[in-house]
């Protein structure tokens, strides 16, 4: 079994909604939670990187969430654009080994 | 642009054969990861180089090995190539391997397709 589970698998918004991606993880012991975000065809890029003593962290109209306690994550778009269509991907690291469990992804598309 | 650089961008090989993906990690990044997905699959993560050294493995298979030279760049090695290695290899570096605040930067990718 995935120790991060992601959810939903796909969403479609109207352009200037707001959405919400969840993220569950079983990692243990956890180092750090990153969301990235990757075009079709690209290589993902990094949007926010929380430790486990971080609840908040926002990088433009993206805002992701943490609750160590029950191992959860939710990446916030807020007013949404036509390039925010992506694959959104969460990664947790683990502490002892640095190995990095990913997430299967959010795939996002934003219609006009 | 990210900095990190993956030759060739897009591979096509025959079942059995055996090939070599390229990574250059951004100036001064000491780690390097290679990451493959599959078409509709999500990343998965292969193998973490530090410094020329081995740091974790992920879910490499044995007919896979990758390296990093001293000068930093890195080779990952695919033989005995089957239809099912049809993939983007990434690549992706940063600077120390790990850490709260380490973020990784990606490549463009390779496209492996296997006929």
């Amino acid at each position: 079994k995935n120790q991060v589970e992601q959810s939903p698998q796909s969403l479609i918004i109207l352009e200037g909604k707001n959405c919400t991606l969840q993220c569950n993880y079983t990692v243990s012991p956890f180092s750090n939670l990153r969301w990235y975000k990757q075009d079709t065809g690209r290589g993902p890029v990094s949007l926010t990187i929380m430790t486990f003593s971080e609840n908040t962290k926002s990088n433009g109209r993206y805002t992701a969430t943490l609750d160590a306690d029950t191992k959860q994550s939710s990446l916030h778009i807020t007013a949404s654009q036509l390039s925010d269509s992506a694959s959104y991907i969460c990664v947790v690291s683990h502490s002892n080994d640095y190995k990095l469990s990913f997430g299967a992804g959010t795939t996002v598309t934003v219609r006009a | 642009d990210s900095g990190v650089t993956q030759t060739p961008k897009h591979l096509i090989t025959a079942t059995g054969q055996r090939v070599t993906l390229r990574c250059s990690p951004r100036s001064g990044d000491l780690s390097v990861y290679w990451y493959q997905q599959s078409l509709d699959q999500g990343l998965q993560f292969l193998i973490h180089y530090y410094n020329g050294e081995e740091r974790a493995k992920g879910n490499i298979l044995e007919r896979f090995s990758a390296q990093q030279f001293p000068d930093l760049h890195s080779e990952l090695n695919l033989s005995s190539l089957e239809l099912g290695d049809s993939a983007l290899y990434f690549c992706a570096s940063s600077v120390v391997g790990g850490g709260p605040t380490d973020t990784q930067y990606f490549g463009p990718g390779t496209r492996l397709t296997v006929l």
